[in-house]
């Protein structure tokens, strides 16, 4: 399996509402990534998870919140978003720093 | 024609033809470097990545330049199809042993049939 996989791949929220979003690899990579897109421009780095620890917090509003289960999963919990944070929302994985970084398809977020 | 990563230009290119697609990095400490290739509504795809210990790297129909005197590289595509339309990014690990990847602006590859 060379694949990271994202659920759901479209998700739209009201403002008030609590979702996750999920990401899972099964490739053994020991790092996790959240990374936010919004259109025409290049994604950005959210969040970092090595070996299952936050290792990397881009100040991002408290209002997403990363968890890392197990060296597999990773999820981005959402609440009480803006209509700002309508983005696409990418996961990746790696095998470690200096290496080809692995994308999943990503969630298109809508707040409403 | 070539153009630069630090806006979001597009690249028009016959098919047939080869494309060069260049990015400007910031910062000389950066070492190591991946293109990706990203279509509309996916995300983005490992193409090819160098290391700064190396100047040139060749992959299917893929070579990518890296000049680390200008801080420069480029991903350049032989006999460019239809199928390589998409934006392309460089990306770069800024600090060595970090896990941030910074993303450069990006350039759409448009190929004419």
């Amino acid at each position: 399996d060379t694949e990271v996989t994202q659920t759901p791949k479209h998700l739209v929220m009201g403002m008030t509402n609590k979702k996750s979003l999920k990401c899972e690899q099964h490739m053994g990579h020991r790092a996790m990534y959240w990374y936010k897109q919004k259109a025409k421009k290049p994604p950005e780095l959210m969040f970092v998870y090595s070996y299952e620890k936050l290792s990397i917090n881009e100040s991002v509003p408290s209002r997403f919140s990363p968890e890392c289960p197990n060296s597999s999963l990773l999820n981005l919990h959402l609440h009480a978003l803006q209509p700002e944070d309508s983005a696409l929302y990418l996961c990746a994985s790696s095998q470690g720093t200096d290496y080809g970084y692995t994308f999943g398809s990503g969630t298109r977020l809508t707040v409403v | 024609g070539e153009s630069v990563g630090l806006h979001l230009p597009t690249l028009s290119v016959q098919e047939g033809d080869n494309s060069i697609i260049n990015c400007a990095y910031s910062n000389s400490a950066s070492d190591y470097f991946i293109w990706y290739k990203q279509e509309s509504g996916k995300g983005p795809q490992f193409i090819i990545d160098i290391r700064s210990n190396m100047d040139k790297r060749q992959g299917q129909r893929v070579t990518v330049l890296l000049n680390k005197t200008v801080k420069h590289l480029s991903l350049q595509i032989a006999a460019t199809q239809p199928g390589d339309s998409a934006v392309y990014f460089c990306a770069e690990n800024q600090e060595a042993g970090s896990y941030q990847l910074t993303f450069g602006k990006g350039t759409k590859l448009s190929v004419i049939p």
